[in-house]
């Protein structure tokens, strides 16, 4: 199986810092990265998929990049809904597999 | 809009069988794959298993496999889980979650809010 290794696995930040997560895969999967937004209590939100196309009426604030083992999503201005947990997620192949999550908090 | 509803979820022992169901709705649920995404409490999102548009391919992952059914009816738009010999770690909100294409392809682009399996004697 491709182990998805993401980091940090929690984060503080102010409203309009800029945040970048990484998230390193185990193999080459090309661009075959999904990042979600899962906030408490509710369903996981696809933001971006093929690793740097940002979902229908995702806010353009959102941003990712990388190929192969190494990614980065990156909120260039935290907004206070954005206060969530990020996944991100392999599909190369299966079975599909998930970093471990990146709790994003306010300070 | 894309809705998907599960049900069925509880407090079962170990050991013991339990079926849910994923209801969809605001979208043709038979021109898409379909996947069972799990998350035990306080922890992070575990792939279960995917189902082809028409119910003829299905994958599994390994820690399911021979335990965990997935199925789909189009004609009434539900999706499935049948799970069998159920184990402590099986605990988990288990979502459903929609392909971004009629297969395999490993884009969840709609999921579920999710139902609570919690295995325990």
């Amino acid at each position: 199986d491709i182990q998805m290794t993401q980091s940090p696995s929690s984060l503080s930040a102010f409203v309009g810092d800029r945040v970048t997560i990484t998230c390193q895969a185990s193999q080459d999967i090309s661009d075959y990265l999904n990042w979600y937004q899962q906030k408490p209590g509710k369903a996981p939100k696809l933001l971006i998929y093929d690793a740097s196309k940002l979902e229908t009426v995702v806010p353009s604030r959102f941003n990712g990049s990388g190929s192969g083992t190494d990614f980065t999503f990156t909120i260039s201005s935290l907004q206070p809904e954005d206060i969530a947990t990020y996944f991100c997620q392999q599909y190369d192949n299966l079975p599909y597999t998930f970093g471990q999550g990146t709790k994003l908090e306010s300070k | 809009q894309v809705q998907l509803v599960e049900s069925g979820g509880g407090v079962v022992q170990p050991g013991r069988s339990l079926r849910f169901s994923c209801a969809a709705s605001g979208f043709t649920f038979s021109s898409y794959g379909m996947h069972w995404v799990r998350q035990a409490p306080g922890k992070g999102l575990e792939w279960v298993a995917v189902i082809s548009y028409d119910g003829t391919n299905k994958y599994y992952a390994d820690s399911v496999k021979g335990r965990f059914t997935i199925s789909r009816d189009n004609s009434k738009n539900t999706l499935y889980l049948q799970m069998n010999s159920l184990r402590a770690d099986d605990t988990a909100v288990y979502h459903c979650a929609r392909d971004l294409t009629a297969g395999s392809g490993g884009v969840l682009d709609y999921w579920g809010q999710g139902t609570l399996v919690t295995v325990s004697s």
